[in-house]
């Protein structure tokens, strides 16, 4: 089974601070996402990585950035938390290549509280 | 694209009964579909997924209907039972692309 972790299940933050949320897969999947979720907005895409060192603006990119050192590692970073940056936070992994095995497979999600 | 609504769809249904769940989707390039349940507090988990070449695929008590002529997907959900209640969302991937666009979700309710 692919397993997909985040660092915390639940963050509470100040308005300023540098918030790093941390994901790891253990599958050897190229592809990592960061999404964010909000009541009546769905999944919008934040960043996506299709390798190391590599990524891609999402849907909403702004006041976040990221980071990808490490395959099975994918770190979403705010630099400087803002209230609306309250949110559901959801890492997701996808496969390339093989027959259907083109499914993101997600973590467990970090509720993000920035005060 | 998919539009952003204020308020998620809602379906509500008798223990046992069947479910259908519905989704329309935009791209006539998408080539790959997947259906995803989410549970309250708790990341999408995969539910089942069908390719542009069929119009149809079963799994346990779901099913899973394609039709590329009106661009819709729908989920059969057989026999529902209380663990059913969950966010359903939809999913379509544009050939070429190395990301899945997301439909809005429908919160399904399961009554006693």
């Amino acid at each position: 089974d692919v397993k997909v972790t985040q660092s915390s299940r639940y963050l509470v933050k100040r308005t300023g601070e540098k918030v790093f949320l941390e994901c790891v897969q253990d599958m050897d999947h190229e592809n990592m996402f960061w999404y964010r979720q909000d009541p009546g907005l769905g999944l919008r895409l934040i960043y996506f990585s299709y390798d190391v060192k590599m990524k891609e603006k999402g849907d909403i990119p702004e006041g976040y950035s990221v980071s990808r050192e490490k395959k099975e590692r994918f770190s979403l970073i705010l630099e400087s938390a803002s209230t609306n940056q309250t949110s559901m936070y959801l890492c997701a992994t996808l496969s390339r290549g093989r027959r259907h095995t083109d499914t993101q497979y997600f973590g467990p999600g970090t509720r993000l509280t920035v005060l | 694209g998919e539009s952003v609504g204020l308020h998620l769809p809602t379906l509500s249904v008798q223990e046992g009964d069947n479910s259908i769940i519905n989704c329309a989707y935009s791209n006539s390039a998408s080539d790959y579909f997947i259906w995803y349940k989410q549970e309250s507090g708790k990341g999408p988990q995969f539910i089942i997924d069908i390719r542009s070449n069929m119009d149809k695929r079963q799994g346990q008590r779901v099913t899973v209907l394609l039709n590329k002529t009106v661009k819709h997907l729908s989920l059969q959900i057989a026999a529902t039972q209380p663990g059913d209640s969950a966010v359903y969302f939809c999913a379509e991937n544009i050939m070429g692309a190395q990301k899945l666009v997301f439909g809005q979700g429908t919160r399904l309710t399961i009554n006693p």
